[in-house]
Order: C-alpha cells, then sequence, then structure tokens
C-alpha cells in the first residue's frame, strides 16, 4: 500500500505570510498524479492543485503553488499571502491510474493550519 | 449544476440494521468513489466505479457493497453495520481521465449504537 506521510500535524502562520506544508510519498507507479485538498472545518473537500509526475514545471493555481521534486518523492504545498480563509485541514493525495479510468487516490493523514492575525 | 449530491446528511443506525447511502452526479462524469474518514484521519476508498457498469474494491470494502445504477448514481450499502463503521462517508465523481480531480459530495454522517 502507498505511504503518504505528513509531518506536520498543526502549522500555524500569520495572516499575509507565505506558508509550505510538506508532503512526502511512496509510490512504485511509474506515472502518478499528486494532488491537494483542503477540507475545511465545515467538512468539504475542496481541490487545490494538481501536479503531474512527467510535468517539468512546478504546478502553480493563484495563491497555491506545488514544490514537486520527484526523485525525492516530495510534493510541498506552498500558500502565499496567507488569509483568515486558509484555516483549514489540507491533505495531499497521490493518484494512479485506474484500468478503465479514473484514478485511485491515497490520502495522507493531513495538516491544520491555522491563520493568525 | 448541483455537483455531487448525497442522502441522507446524517443517520444513526443500531448494530445490524442495514442501509444505502445515496450519491448522484450531474456532471457527466465516468469514474465515481466512495470514501471514508475516520477522526484525524485521511480518506480511505472503499469502492469505485472506473465506468458506468464496472465497480471494484479499493482499500476497506469490508462490509460494504455498491451499486452503480447509471452513469449518474452510485450507492453505498451497509447489509449489517457494525460500531467500526461509524464515520463520514464521501462520495467522488471524475471525468475518467487518467488525472482528472475529483470532486466530492458533502459528506454522510454516520453513527452506528
Amino acid at each position: 500500500a502507498q505511504k503518504i506521510t505528513q509531518t506536520q500535524p498543526g502549522m500555524f502562520v500569520q495572516e499575509k505570510e507565505a506558508v509550505t506544508l510538506d508532503c512526502t510519498y511512496d509510490t512504485s507507479d511509474p506515472s502518478y498524479g499528486l494532488f491537494w485538498y483542503k477540507q475545511p472545518s465545515s467538512g468539504e473537500m475542496i481541490f487545490l492543485i494538481y501536479q503531474g509526475s512527467y510535468d517539468q514545471q512546478n504546478a502553480t493555481e493563484g495563491r497555491y503553488s506545488l514544490n514537486f521534486q520527484k526523485a525525492r518523492k516530495s510534493a510541498n504545498l506552498v500558500i502565499s499571502a496567507s488569509q483568515l480563509g486558509d484555516s483549514a485541514m489540507y491533505f495531499c493525495a497521490p493518484g494512479g491510474g485506474l484500468t478503465g479510468g479514473g484514478n485511485k487516490l491515497t490520502f495522507g493523514t493531513g495538516t491544520q493550519l491555522k491563520v493568525e492575525l | 449544476n448541483a455537483g455531487v449530491t448525497q442522502t441522507p446528511k446524517f443517520q444513526v443506525l443500531k448494530t445490524g440494521q442495514s442501509m444505502t447511502l445515496q450519491c448522484a452526479q450531474d456532471m457527466n462524469h465516468n469514474s465515481m468513489y466512495w470514501y471514508r474518514q475516520d477522526p484525524g484521519m485521511g480518506l480511505r476508498l472503499i469502492y469505485y466505479s472506473a465506468s458506468e457498469g464496472t465497480t471494484d474494491k479499493g482499500e476497506v470494502p469490508n462490509g460494504y457493497n455498491v451499486s452503480r445504477l447509471n452513469k449518474r448514481e452510485f450507492s453505498l450499502r451497509l447489509e449489517s453495520a457494525a460500531p467500526s463503521q461509524t464515520s463520514v462517508y464521501f462520495c467522488a465523481s471524475s471525468e475518467g481521465g487518467g488525472w482528472d480531480e475529483q470532486f466530492f459530495g458533502p459528506g454522510t454522517r454516520l453513527t452506528v449504537l
């Protein structure tokens, strides 16, 4: 089974500062995707950003970017200019393709981020 | 578009009772998934349906069955509920390509006494 490690159970950041959430994974798949999801206290799962394992450039999506280091099997999420609304649980989820379509995500245990004034 | 909808939002069962969790998506997605999330944990895949007419086991399938009723609907059945199945259940869907994002429903909070 794939192992995902998010070593920071809790993080604090000041509003308007940048923060990096760590994620390492262990996969033997030659081709895979890396997803990050946000789960606010209300409970829904919100997609943030995706990186393909063969993508040459790190993915960016607004204030979110991925620091992807394939050789180290690391895909850290960087949030710039933190806002109070960024306070949530963040999950890293590598995904492998499924025969017939779709992809199989394996979720880490998450990092709880708290943005402070 | 409603996206992914789940019913019910909350449910309390007694040990041994059965129930079906309903999920529907209106995005014309090919692939659908059922996950469970236990307190302090990430989501774990129970079953998935890569395309209409197919279903397959995920990481934690024991105690569950699924039905892909049509392209829109994917239900999860607990035949004989156990306290260990107390969890939040999420349904998700994706277009069906290799690296498509999954869109999640709001979740069903299930308690088994």
